[in-house]
């Protein structure tokens, strides 16, 4: 199974436009990519998902290049309540448990 | 609006107790979940279940059992609890595959936190 990558901390701001990028240099064909959010003492949200280029939903994008190793989740003019842990996910397409969960990327939007 | 609930938020139980966790899923799904969190350690899967009277052992399955008697409904059962096992327990559910490439998300319960005194 893929590893993720991802950065431990972001910052941002009210408005901008928030791009979180992982890396998963092993991704295998029948891999696809999930991203989830945490808030605190709650349960992770499924955000996004998708298999290769470009994938948009009502709360983000996924970008996704041509040889799979990264994805990039963008979160257009984020708010306050943006602030969460974001989890990048590898899995594969014949199987629903197996996937690695990583320390995701705690987003911090200030005012 | 809730899918996903599990029976208690917050929960203390004294070690060697038998402690059961509850979660019930109102979306028919076939697969449920059942994770521990801890800080550093990230999301574990202790045990999985694909069908009815179904369970497939996790990564972390040693202390815990889980029964699946109806779809809509998996326990997380800790024989004798013990106080390593203080942790966040959190239930999922997701849709089978249908074998075309579709896949679904996980959708989570709000979680228990379990201290063992």
């Amino acid at each position: 199974l893929a590893k993720t990558t991802q950065p431990i901390s972001m910052d941002s701001y009210e408005g901008q436009e928030v791009n979180i990028t992982c890396s998963h240099n092993n991704i295998a064909t029948n891999d696809y990519i999930t991203w989830y959010q945490q808030f605190p003492s709650q349960g992770p949200r499924f955000i996004i998902q998708g298999y290769k280029t470009k994938v948009t939903n009502e709360v983000a994008s996924l970008f996704i290049p041509a040889d799979r190793k990264s994805s990039t989740l963008s979160l257009p003019r984020v708010s306050l309540s943006d602030t969460a842990v974001y989890y990048c996910l590898v899995g594969r397409m014949d199987s629903n448990y197996q996937l690695i969960w990583g320390a995701g990327t705690k987003l911090i939007i200030k005012p | 609006d809730v899918k996903v609930t599990q029976s208690s938020r917050y929960l203390v139980k004294r070690t060697g107790e038998k402690v059961f966790l509850e979660c019930v899923q109102d979306m028919d799904h076939e697969n449920m979940f059942w994770y521990r969190q801890d800080p550093g350690l990230g999301l574990r899967l202790i045990y999985f279940s694909y069908d009815v009277k179904m369970k497939e052992k996790g990564d972390i399955p040693e202390g815990y059992s889980v029964s699946r008697e109806k779809k809509e409904r998996f326990s997380l059962i800790l024989e004798s609890a013990s106080t390593n096992q203080t942790s966040m327990y959190l239930c999922a559910s997701s849709l089978a595959q249908t074998g075309t490439g579709d896949h679904y998300g996980y959708t989570f319960g709000s979680g228990t936190r379990l201290t063992v005194v």
